[in-house]
């Protein structure tokens, strides 16, 4: 049973719009969330986190929105850049620290 | 400062043929984990160190082994390679406590026909 979901393998956004990528999780001891991107051919890279005693965490153009009730977390960039485009994973542990479980990871692309 | 390094980047390999991946990292970093991306699926933790001697299974060990004789280095061993081991191992390190932070070498491609 897949604990982490990112159910949309893809995602195509316009230059200088919003990008908002989902994920949901299952398990409910689940407290820190992470967001990693990964370009092609490289390792993922730490982008953004959140713990469940927020609900929002802003970082410049990357905001991360957690809805614990929901089990459900986004990701939003905004303006989205060609920069951007890139593999993202939501990923999710059960405290700080701890070992993390992976989303499939969601392919953005932002074009010009 | 290198960060994390991992030889070879590519690798093919016959059934039966056994490897070892290397990785290394220069940050003094307690924890190492290697994990294993396969096509449209995110990183599944093979195995993981949180220190020099000391190693644990992650969700997907079999047909893996680790050891950690010195905090630099990692090495992952396949004894005796499979299809399905095709795939993209990374390696990782990071500080105890601070695990959100993990940095990931840039993955060896491995290929086993």
């Amino acid at each position: 049973d897949q604990q982490v979901k990112q159910n949309s393998p893809s995602l195509s956004v316009q230059e200088g719009r919003i990008s908002i990528l989902n994920c949901d999780y299952t398990n409910s001891m689940f407290d820190y969330f992470l967001w990693y991107k990964k370009y092609p051919a490289e390792g993922p890279t730490f982008l953004i986190s959140i713990s469940s005693i927020k609900d929002k965490n802003e970082d410049g153009r990357f905001t991360v929105f957690l809805n614990k009730s929901a089990k459900h977390l986004s990701l939003h960039i905004v303006p989205s850049q060609p920069g951007d485009s890139a593999v993202y994973f939501c990923a999710a542990s059960e405290r700080v620290g701890s070992k993390s479980t992976f989303g499939d990871g969601t392919t953005l692309t932002v074009k010009p | 400062n290198a960060g994390v390094t991992q030889t070879p980047k590519f690798q093919v390999l016959k059934t039966g043929q056994s490897m070892t991946l290397q990785c290394a990292q220069d940050m003094n970093h307690e924890y190492m984990s290697w994990y294993r991306q396969d096509p449209g699926m995110g990183l599944r933790l093979i195995h993981y160190s949180v220190g020099a001697g000391i190693t644990d299974q992650g969700e997907v060990p079999n047909g893996y082994n680790v050891s950690r004789s010195t905090t630099e280095d990692f090495p992952l061993r396949l004894l005796s390679a499979a299809p399905s081991q095709t795939s993209v191992y990374f390696c990782a390190s990071g500080r105890l406590g601070n695990l959100e932070t993990q940095y990931f070498g840039p993955g060896t491609r491995l290929l086993v026909l």
